[in-house]
């Protein structure tokens, strides 16, 4: 099984505020997913990421896969509180069709 | 609409006893999962079912046992659960080809 970590783990910023969670791995993945999980729901699916170097946008939110589809971040500006969340990213083996998941980042954004 | 509906939502049992959680999805994908979520937010994959077909079965104790009566149906069964069990198990769907996830709202279960 392929290997994702997350960083940072927690997470806690004031409003307005900029962020950049990071999904690293040693593993090359076809596709690379991130979800937002909030208390008490199922993850929901924000992006997928599929070519290396790609660059998507999403409002507020940037994601990136790297060049070399081992990695991938997120970043979010002007962080609101509505942002608070689980956010998982996911890689899909490139054999099968296995996804793995990272650890996740606990984000908090305070008012 | 709900996509994917799973019930119960919460469970509270014994050790050794048996228990049943359903799963539903009307988005007509062929494929289904159970997950577990432990206490640290950790997602880890128990069991993938193609169209009513087991496609993945991870390192599960024997005593979890899912069926798939049909491909918009994936059940989990658990038989002598331990206090160990007690976690979040999220059930989803998603078209083969995409394999992006659909999640339920979850199923916390409590064993005591």
């Amino acid at each position: 099984t392929q290997l994702l970590e997350q960083s940072p783990q927690f997470l806690s910023i004031q409003e307005g505020e900029n962020l950049t969670v990071y999904c690293n791995s040693s593993s090359v993945f076809s596709s690379l997913q991130w979800y937002r999980q909030e208390p008490g729901e199922g993850p929901v699916l924000l992006v997928t990421v599929v070519t290396g170097g790609e660059v998507k946008k999403l409002k507020r939110l940037t994601f990136q896969f790297g060049d070399a589809r081992k990695d991938s971040s997120l970043h979010i500006t002007a962080a609101q509180p509505g942002d608070t969340g689980l956010y998982l990213c996911a890689g899909k083996e490139t054999s099968g069709s296995r996804l793995t998941f990272g650890e996740g980042t606990q984000l908090t954004v305070n008012p | 609409d709900t996509a994917v509906s799973q019930t119960p939502k919460y469970l509270v049992t014994q050790m050794g006893n048996d228990k049943s959680i359903k799963c539903e999805q009307n988005l007509g994908h062929d494929t289904m999962y159970w997950y577990k979520q432990d206490s640290k937010k950790f997602l880890k994959i128990m069991f993938s079912y193609n169209n009513k077909e087991l496609i993945i079965n991870e390192t599960v104790p024997n005593r979890f046992s899912p069926k798939s009566p049909d491909k918009a149906h994936l059940n989990l069964h658990i038989n002598s659960l331990e206090l160990g069990d007690s976690a979040v198990y999220f059930c989803a769907s998603s078209p083969l080809a995409s394999g992006e996830l659909f999640f339920g709202e979850g199923s916390r279960l409590t064993v005591l």
